[in-house]
């Protein structure tokens, strides 16, 4: 089945910088990849998503690339901010399954 | 606003003892999820819903069944309950297609004694 790395399980960051999240997932036929987001003793929220259609994605500060080739996605935040202090999850999934993989997550600190 | 309910929040359980975390969407959503959030293994899937009368096994569904009466309504049941089943619960809701958003509830909290 459907397996999803996270590689940074901490990442510090200085307040106005940018931050970088990578994953990589091992199904090819996966074809949607959604982050979520864990603020400090809540539940998660949806942030951003790619489809495999498309090799960028931007909201805002958040931007998603896909390399499909290399089977890797990541999450860029730029210009941070302290309230984008949080635990953020990758996430796999391919068109005709209805589940969701998750990677183990990232803690991502914002320093003053 | 989606809105997707667990209950209990927090539940000590006794090893051996029967365990039943219950989960409530008002969505509409066909799916749902449960998943557990332990440290260092992210959040893994236990079992999963396509809609009332269906359940289908995650990637870690020993110990633990689950049961979908209603479209509004998924359990999660732990027949004997055992100490490596303390963890945080999760439950969500999706919509049918794959690759639409997950609401997540609240969280339970579970610890095994």
């Amino acid at each position: 089945g459907e397996k999803v790395e996270q590689h940074e399980s901490t990442l510090s960051v200085r307040e106005g910088d940018s931050a970088v999240i990578n994953c990589t997932y091992t199904d090819t036929a996966s074809s949607y990849f959604p982050w979520y987001k864990q603020e400090a003793g809540k539940s998660l929220h949806f942030v951003i998503d790619i489809r495999s259609n498309v090799d960028r994605k931007q909201s805002q500060r958040l931007i998603v690339l896909l390399d499909k080739k290399a089977k890797r996605f990541s999450l860029h935040i730029t210009a941070t901010q302290p309230e984008d202090s949080a635990i953020y999850f990758c996430a796999a999934s391919s068109y005709n399954q209805g589940k969701l993989i998750f990677g183990q997550g990232t803690k991502l600190s914002i320093k003053p | 606003e989606a809105a997707v309910t667990q209950s209990p929040r927090n539940k000590v359980a006794v090893t051996g003892g029967k365990v039943t975390l219950s989960c409530n969407q008002t969505n509409n959503h066909n799916n749902m999820y449960w998943y557990r959030q332990d440290t260092g293994h992210g959040l893994r899937l236990i079992h999963y819903s396509y809609g009332a009368g269906s359940t289908e096994k995650g990637d870690i569904p020993d110990g633990y069944k689950a049961s979908r009466p209603s479209q509004e309504n998924f359990s999660l049941i732990l027949e004997l309950a055992t100490p490596s089943q303390t963890s945080v619960y999760f439950c969500a809701s999706g919509a049918r297609d794959s690759g639409n958003t997950l609401y997540f509830g609240e969280g339970s909290r579970l610890i095994v004694v």
